[in-house]
């Protein structure tokens, strides 16, 4: 069964380093998002991607984010510069487009847990 | 703007008790879809379940049933004969079809069967 897959697992940085996560959303799917899980906290919406561009970014996705899909298959989330409040698991997603009963469903990756020092 | 709300935060129950966990939705779009997740400790966030706005039928999987009412905007969740294996945080989430089926999540459950 095909599934979104992300790496790393876990990445433990130090402050004010670059970091980037990388998806591999399912291949037919033609809708990508990011969402982030503070521990212990809600799974929050970062940004959505359609069609090379993003449709739509939450608050917490300011200018230190940025997400790029280089080469048709992977989909990737930049932090430029990390914070100690960075510190959460990032979960991937994709959803095929919508079809004649609005699907809807996202299919979601095991998450990449980052870590800030 | 869409919202979920997951009142109880915290459950715990012995093994073979029923659990059924609150789940109330606010929307304003008439096209929706209503998600419950599993996320167990291991972390990843596992599908339990969809239902689309215009089929309130309740739905049963097993040990897992569902009770969507749009009439009071909630969708239910119950587990019959809970095992130690349910332990784990559930998520209830919306998405509506005009805020382009992004997830918004409740803030989650926590379950927790003991032996």
């Amino acid at each position: 069964e095909p599934e979104v897959t992300q790496t790393p697992s876990h990445q433990v940085t130090q402050m004010g380093q670059e970091v980037i996560l990388r998806c591999v959303p399912i291949s037919n799917h033609l809708y990508f998002y990011w969402y982030r899980q503070i521990l212990g906290q809600k799974v929050e919406f970062l940004v959505s991607f359609y069609n090379n561009e993003i449709s739509e970014k939450s608050e917490i996705f300011d200018d230190q984010f940025s997400v790029e899909r280089p080469d048709g298959s992977n989909f990737t989330l930049k932090i430029r510069s990390t914070k100690l409040e960075d510190s959460a698991m990032y979960f991937c997603a994709s959803r095929p487009g919508t079809s004649g009963r609005m699907n809807g469903e996202l299919f979601f990756g095991e998450g990449s847990r980052l870590t800030v020092l | 703007a869409q919202k979920v709300t997951q009142a109880q935060t915290e459950i715990s129950v012995v093994e073979k008790e029923d659990v059924t966990l609150d789940c109330v939705y606010e929307t304003r779009d008439t096209t929706y879809y209503l998600f419950w997740y599993k996320q167990p400790p291991s972390g990843e966030l596992v599908f339990l379940i969809r239902r689309n706005s215009f089929d309130e039928q309740n739905e049963i999987s097993g040990r897992y049933s569902w009770n969507f009412q749009k009439s009071t905007s909630s969708f239910n969740f119950t587990i019959t004969a809970s095992q130690v294996v349910d332990s784990a945080v559930y998520f209830c989430a919306l998405s509506e079809r005009a805020a382009g089926n992004k997830l918004t999540f409740g803030g989650g459950t926590r379950v927790l069967v003991k032996p």
